[in-house]
C-alpha cells in the first residue's frame, strides 16, 4: 500500500457520460497530481493541485476538470466521454522523498 | 516546456546480461530525474532517482548516470533477472521532485529471457 488511495479501481461507462475519479494523498502530502496512461502509452501529466489551489496544468482536455478539497482529497471529473478516454488514470502525491503513485483507476468507455 | 525522449522503446536481454536505457531532456532547468518501474496493470514504482548535483548513483544492481552538459541520463541494470521484466519510465522535473510535475518519457519495455 503506497498510502495514496484511488477509487474506484475499475469503471465502465458509455460514451457521452460523466464520471468522477477520487484520490486521497498520503497523510501530510499537500500536492496531488493527475496522470493519464493510455494503452501502450506513457504517463501524460494532466493537472496539479497544491493545498486546494491549482498549481500547474498539462495536457488536460476542456471536458476534464479537477478540484482539491479542504481535506486534501482530489476529484477528477471527466465529461462527454469518448472511446479515446479509455485509460488508466493515476494520481500521485509528493513529499521530500518524491512522488508516490496510487494504484490507479482503469476507465473503460464503451 | 520540458520534453523527455526515451530509448529504446523495447529491449530484450538474456538473464544475467546488462540492460541500459537512455533518456534525454530539453529543459536545462530540470534538476530531478527519477526512474520508475511499472508492471502490467500496476502503479509506477520509484526504483532510483538522481539530482542534478550528482553524476552517478547506485543501488545494488541498479545505477543511474547523469550528464548535465549533454542533457541526458541513463539507467543501468546489471545481472538482469526475469523479475526485472517490466516497463521502465524516466522522468524529469524542474522543481527538485518534491514539488512540481514530472514529465515522463514514453517508456521502455524490458524483457529478460531465462
Amino acid at each position: 500500500d503506497s498510502g495514496v488511495t484511488q477509487t474506484p479501481k475499475h469503471l465502465i461507462t458509455a460514451t457521452g457520460q460523466r464520471v468522477t475519479l477520487r484520490c486521497s494523498p498520503r497523510s501530510g502530502d499537500l500536492s496531488v497530481y493527475w496522470y493519464q496512461q493510455s494503452l501502450d502509452q506513457g504517463l501524460q501529466f494532466l493537472i496539479q493541485y497544491y493545498n486546494g489551489e491549482e498549481r500547474a496544468k498539462g495536457n488536460i482536455l476542456e471536458r476534464f476538470s479537477a478540484q482539491q478539497f479542504p481535506d486534501l482529497h482530489s476529484e477528477l471529473n471527466l465529461s462527454s466521454l469518448e472511446l479515446g478516454d479509455s485509460a488508466l488514470y493515476f494520481c500521485a502525491s509528493t513529499s521530500a522523498y518524491g512522488y508516490t503513485f496510487g494504484s490507479g483507476t482503469r476507465l473503460t468507455v464503451v | 516546456g520540458e520534453n523527455v525522449e526515451q530509448h529504446p522503446s523495447t529491449l530484450s536481454v538474456q538473464e544475467g546480461d546488462s540492460a541500459v536505457i537512455k533518456c534525454t531532456y530539453s529543459d536545462s532547468a530540470s534538476n530531478y530525474f527519477p526512474w520508475y518501474k511499472q508492471e502490467l496493470g500496476k502503479r509506477p514504482q520509484l526504483i532510483i532517482d538522481i539530482r542534478s548535483n550528482v553524476g552517478e548513483k547506485k543501488d545494488q544492481r541498479i545505477a543511474v548516470t547523469l550528464n548535465k552538459t549533454a542533457k541526458h541520463f541513463s539507467l543501468h541494470i546489471t545481472e538482469t533477472q526475469p523479475e526485472d521484466s517490466a516497463v521502465y519510465f524516466c522522468a524529469a522535473s524542474i522543481n527538485g521532485g518534491s514539488q512540481g510535475n514530472l514529465i515522463f518519457g514514453k517508456g521502455t519495455k524490458l524483457s529478460v529471457k531465462p
